[in-house]
């Protein structure tokens, strides 16, 4: 099944500085990579995805990258705030079809991003 | 975007009780999920809840101690059966977008088992 790593586990920026946070997957089949901010006793939140058809997305202050040939994707956050710390979570999938196992999302270990003042 | 609600939010309960979990979708989705959190920890998921049918479980979860139903397209209950302390965690319910691809998941509930 489908392994994904990520990195760093912890990651303390300051205000305004860029935070970058990487994972590999295994499964060359996945298709789908998905982005999750989880702020402490909340649900976790999809704040950016990408799919094996694009290289590159952004979002404001938020981008991920893709290189599918190394089998790795990054999430960017530049002029980050103190609201950016949170744990972030990678996730990859090989989704849709509608139906069968390589269906559900498998996710990294997280990141624990701290924006100082 | 779906949005998920979940009842109970959390609760204390007995070990050897069992709790029933509800997770209500307000759309109807293709795809919902039952995942287990600790604290600190990633997600992990339990099963895939199959409309209509039994549902799909992951190595080291199995139905006699998580049974799941899933009666409709935006309902779904995950039962954690026989309970023990190491069950006290925090047990999310996904549902993937109609289109197939978004993942949402509901606020959790919050297990602790004495």
């Amino acid at each position: 099944g489908e392994n994904v790593e990520q990195h760093p586990s912890t990651l303390s920026v300051q205000e305004g500085d860029s935070a970058v946070i990487k994972c590999t997957y295994s499964d060359s089949a996945s298709n789908y990579f998905p982005w999750y901010k989880q702020e402490l006793g909340k649900r976790p939140q999809l704040i950016i995805d990408i799919r094996s058809n694009v290289g590159e997305k952004k979002d404001q202050r938020i981008a991920v990258t893709l290189n599918k040939t190394a089998k790795h994707f990054s999430l960017h956050i530049t002029e980050t705030q103190p609201e950016d710390s949170a744990v972030y979570f990678c996730a990859a999938s090989t989704g849709p079809p509608l139906t069968g196992g390589g269906n559900k999302l498998t996710f990294g270990t997280g990141t624990q991003l701290k924006v100082e003042l | 975007s779906a949005v998920i609600s979940q009842k109970p939010s959390r609760d204390i309960c007995q070990r050897g009780t069992s709790l029933t979990i509800q997770c209500q979708v307000d759309s109807q989705v293709t795809m919902m999920f039952w995942y287990r959190q600790q604290p600190g920890q990633s997600l992990t998921l339990i099963a895939t809840a199959n409309q209509g049918s039994e549902a799909t479980y992951e190595s080291g979860f199995v139905i006699d101690k998580f049974p799941i139903s899933r009666p409709n397209l935006t309902f779904s209950t995950l039962t954690v059966s026989n309970m023990s302390p190491e069950d006290s965690s925090i047990y999310l319910c996904s549902a993937r977008d109609r289109r197939g691809y978004e993942q949402y998941f509901g606020p959790g509930t919050r297990l602790t088992v004495t």
